[in-house]
């Protein structure tokens, strides 16, 4: 079964408006990878975060890796309709990289 | 730039054919993968290879086997495609394995009449 969970599946907001996705993991991971996926295209690597409690920001997206690295969330502060995708974490276990099912983003103008 | 190519963009088979995605990446990336996509069940890997010749299964490897006969080419055959088959197939090479970002090919959609 899925060892790496994403919540919510789906978030359609209002332009302007915040946007968060949680990934938890069953088990502790070496690191946390997010990629975004714009409709009609393909995932395209994010940003990787490594170290328990770790924060990144890049502009309006911060990452957090938690404590216990066994959670994580993407955050988009002010969502512009150029943010409409779906967000996947994945993390390395057992030699593979998991993806969790993902969480479509949809931005009202 | 790190470019994975597939061979196609849409395909559409019969149940029963013999089926081939291509899928080539000019980074020397040792590490390659085949993962289908459905909706609501994000990206399940199909298999995966570590070195030429080296294939290892992955999380649904039924009714799907792999080609690795050099570095830049992973190549995904379903020996008798089957309408449950039908998907979206993405490739992905990566340096490290599973530990660092792994670049995708644009995608194969195909349709299993």
């Amino acid at each position: 079964g899925q060892q790496v969970m994403q919540i919510p599946q789906y978030q359609h907001v209002q332009e302007g408006e915040d946007f968060t996705t949680y990934c938890n993991s069953s088990t502790t991971l070496s690191n946390i990878q997010w990629y975004k996926q714009r409709p009609g295209g393909h995932p395209v690597f994010l940003i990787q975060l490594v170290k328990s409690g770790e924060v990144k920001k890049q502009k309006r997206l911060t990452f957090q890796f938690g404590e216990a690295k066994k959670n994580s969330s993407l955050h988009i502060t002010a969502t512009q309709t150029t943010d409409v995708g779906t967000y996947f974490c994945a993390g390395p276990l057992r030699d593979k990289l998991i993806f969790g099912a993902g969480t479509r983003l949809a931005v009202h103008p | 730039d790190v470019k994975v190519t597939q061979s196609s963009r849409y395909l559409v088979k019969r149940t029963g054919e013999k089926v081939f995605l291509e899928c080539v990446q000019d980074m020397d990336h040792e590490n390659m993968f085949w993962y289908r996509q459905d909706p609501g069940l994000g990206l399940r890997l199909i298999y995966f290879s570590y070195d030429v010749k080296m294939k290892e299964k992955g999380d649904i490897p039924e009714g799907y086997s792999v080609s690795r006969e050099k570095k830049e080419r992973f190549s995904l055959i379903l020996e008798s495609a089957s309408t449950n088959q039908t998907s979206m197939y993405l490739c992905a090479s990566s340096f490290l394995r599973a530990y660092n970002e792994q670049f995708f090919g644009p995608g194969t959609r195909l349709t299993v009449l």
